[in-house]
């Protein structure tokens, strides 16, 4: 157990719906991570908050949008949804940023989202 | 940009031999960080082993070990004495020394048999 938590565990909604996925990161942790699985592009980054600032911005949809909460937590929100959505989203959390080696990120279990 | 190639889709080994995962990333940093994480099954991505490239020697845990050329740009991981539970999906992991943002290669699927 990574210490990081993400809600729910499954999704599965239909075409042109909204989705929010949730993420909890461990405990001191200031660092929040998106990252998507799929199986034709493999593992990207979408997105990283630092203490509620978004700090770096990967290969996110413009459909797509995340923030990080006062509590650390953090939401992705996926709207007009299309089949190609469908992936694992992880979320990972890491003590700072631009940290070194040591800092490192850890990962929750993943939403896995299915688009019908 | 970088990129990490990792070009052994598949592998099998069996329960207590040894097995080496190969992986090449293309950068023009001089300094960078490298990690292999897992995906068993459950799906978790577990981190297994960081290298600082910097940092000459190898970094090793446990049955993990890696080998760093910088020069050729190559980080293989090596697994002696495999154990069923090593059965996963392996990512060669690159991380630029200014960002946080990780770049995968496309993953190793092992599998260990007894």
């Amino acid at each position: 157990d990574s210490g990081v938590t993400q809600t729910p565990k499954h999704l599965i909604t239909a075409t042109g719906q909204r989705v929010t996925l949730r993420c909890s990161p461990r405990s001191g942790d200031l660092s929040v991570y998106w990252y998507q699985q799929s199986l034709d592009q493999g593992l990207q980054f979408l997105i990283q908050y630092y203490n509620g600032e978004e700090r770096a911005k990967g290969n996110i949809l413009e459909r797509f949008s995340a923030q990080q909460f006062p509590d650390l937590h953090s939401e992705l929100n996926l709207s007009s949804l299309e089949l190609g959505d469908s992936a694992l989203y992880f979320c990972a959390s890491s003590v700072a940023y631009t940290g070194g080696p040591t800092d490192t990120q850890y990962f929750g279990p993943g939403t896995r989202l299915t688009v019908l | 940009a970088q990129t990490v190639t990792q070009s052994q889709p598949e592998m099998s080994v069996q329960e207590a031999e040894t097995v080496t995962l190969s992986c090449t990333y293309d950068t023009s940093e001089n300094n960078y960080y490298l990690f292999w994480y897992k995906q068993p099954p459950s799906r978790q991505m577990i981190l297994v082993i960081r290298q600082e490239a910097y940092k000459q020697q190898n970094a090793t845990e446990n049955r993990f070990s890696v080998n760093f050329q910088k020069a050729a740009k190559s980080f293989s991981l090596k697994i002696s004495d495999s154990q069923l539970g090593d059965t996963a999906m392996y990512f060669c992991v690159f991380r630029g020394l200014s960002t946080d943002k990780l770049i995968f290669g496309t993953g190793t699927r092992l599998q260990v048999f007894p």
